[in-house]
């Protein structure tokens, strides 16, 4: 129950496409949904993140849509640049129990 | 925006050598800090959770004798791997919680554990 499944586990999209990136979980006592983003021999960044209360957010070229009844979410990157090349985890958390659940994450390449 | 520091990045030794890892908060006192180990192409996995001022937290697997944590202060904790083994070479990543307010965790750099 304390499992996030993410998809796919590696993807390719051309320069200027859009990439997208699901996951799903189980335990309906998560209420926050923060993804990260990871380069080679760095740490993961916050990139954007969501609570339940609400059905998407966006910031900037980033996209969060979150389904509750699904018990889904998915993170979609408008005009993928070679740049958003990286592996990418969404995760989970309990705000009391503070501990992060995370996905099997994404390696995403963008083909310039 | 916040910041978390880990040093060193990079550590190469010999077997049976004990490594220490520094995990700091630079600009938020950090209540609580995580320990996550980290295999190439795999996930992060949570080794431990430390609270300023008491015992570390071990998830279930991971030798609490092993990997020996001190978070003595609301911004340093540390990662001791004990007596390392060529196994024990790893990615491993610390983060720190903001106490004051409910924020994420900020994750530091890492540090590349090679053991030779």
């Amino acid at each position: 129950q304390q499992q996030v499944k993410q998809s796919p586990q590696s993807l390719i999209v051309q320069k200027g496409g859009i990439s997208i990136i699901n996951c799903a979980y189980e335990n309906t006592a998560f209420d926050y949904f923060p993804w990260y983003q990871q380069f080679p021999g760095k740490g993961p960044a916050l990139l954007i993140a969501i609570r339940p209360d609400v059905s998407e957010k966006k910031e900037g070229r980033f996209t969060i849509s979150f389904n509750k009844s699904a018990k889904q979410f998915s993170l979609h990157i408008m005009d993928s640049q070679p740049g958003d090349s990286a592996t990418y985890f969404c995760a989970a958390l309990i705000q009391g129990a503070q501990k992060l659940v995370f996905g099997q994450g994404t390696r995403l390449t963008i083909n310039p | 925006g916040a910041v978390v520091s880990q040093h060193p990045s990079r550590v190469i030794c010999k077997s049976g050598t004990s490594v220490k890892i520094e995990c700091r908060s630079l600009d938020f006192q950090a209540t609580t800090m995580f320990w996550y180990r980290q295999f190439p192409k795999q996930s992060l996995m949570l080794m431990a959770t430390s609270n300023e001022g008491s015992k570390a937290t071990y998830e279930q697997g991971v030798e609490k004798d092993k990997f020996l944590i001190n978070h003595a202060s609301l911004t340093l904790s540390t990662l001791t791997v004990t007596s390392a083994h060529p196994e024990d070479s790893s990615f491993y990543i610390c983060s720190a919680r903001d106490g004051s307010r409910d924020q994420p965790q900020h994750f530091g750099d890492g540090t590349r554990l090679s053991i030779l």
